[in-house]
């Protein structure tokens, strides 16, 4: 069973509009990661955060922006959507001290601007 | 940068065949390196890991060695079932390890027929 919760799994929205996609984890893990799946499957870090009030940009440059009030919850807003934004945002969290291997992924936001 | 390259799929089976995906990688240093899997609908599951040249990962039948002399980290099953289909992604965690963060292949799809 996941510990790592995405909530909405599916959006579709009119563009101009903001969103917020919800990332939680109840596993006390303080890093977390945002990740962007385009449809072609690759995926692309845009935010990681190490720990409450530590956020960062990934890789790949993103509008959206993110927030880590508390250890359990990682936020993604986006405050005007674009039909560019379409994509699948997966979620992920990671112990402090364990390497990599220790993600877990969320199940994922499928959102689609129109 | 750091970056990983994946076979292109999709690649189709029949059940009980022998299945390799390729995986090289470019890197500074001693990365580690990871298969993730993600059946149709779901976030990623880690598979296999392996840390060190020359480490063999192996989970439920698969398994991928860590080739430094080549660079690859080629993923292998002696006989796939239906069930095996699935995205395939190799990841690498940089060796300077930011925050462990991953970076991906682009994923290479896989279709088990019966």
């Amino acid at each position: 069973e996941a510990d790592i919760y995405q909530t909405p799994r599916y959006l579709v929205i009119g563009t101009g509009k903001k969103i917020t996609l919800e990332c939680s984890q109840t596993m006390g893990h303080d890093k977390m990661y945002w990740y962007q799946q385009d449809p072609g499957m690759e995926l692309h870090l845009i935010h990681y955060s190490y720990g409450v009030n530590s956020t960062e940009k990934g890789d790949l440059s993103s509008e959206s922006t993110v927030s880590r009030i508390r250890t359990e919850h990682f936020p993604l807003t986006l405050e005007s959507a674009r039909p560019s934004h379409t994509s699948q945002y997966l979620c992920a969290s990671n112990p402090m001290g364990q390497g990599a291997g220790g993600y877990t992924f969320g199940s994922g936001t499928r959102l689609t601007v129109v | 940068g750091d970056s990983v390259t994946q076979m292109e799929g999709p690649v189709t089976l029949s059940e009980e065949a022998f299945l390799t995906i390729n995986c090289t990688y470019t890197a500074t240093g001693y990365p580690s390196l990871f298969w993730y899997v993600q059946y149709p609908g779901e976030g990623l599951q880690l598979l296999l890991k392996a840390t060190k040249a020359d480490d063999k990962g192996s989970n439920k039948g698969f398994e991928a060695t860590y080739r430094k002399e080549t660079t690859s980290f080629h993923l292998e099953k002696g006989s796939v079932q239906v069930s095996d289909s699935a995205v395939y992604f190799c990841a690498l965690s940089p060796s300077y390890n930011q925050g462990g963060k991953l970076i991906f292949g682009q994923g290479t799809e896989l279709s088990v027929k019966p």
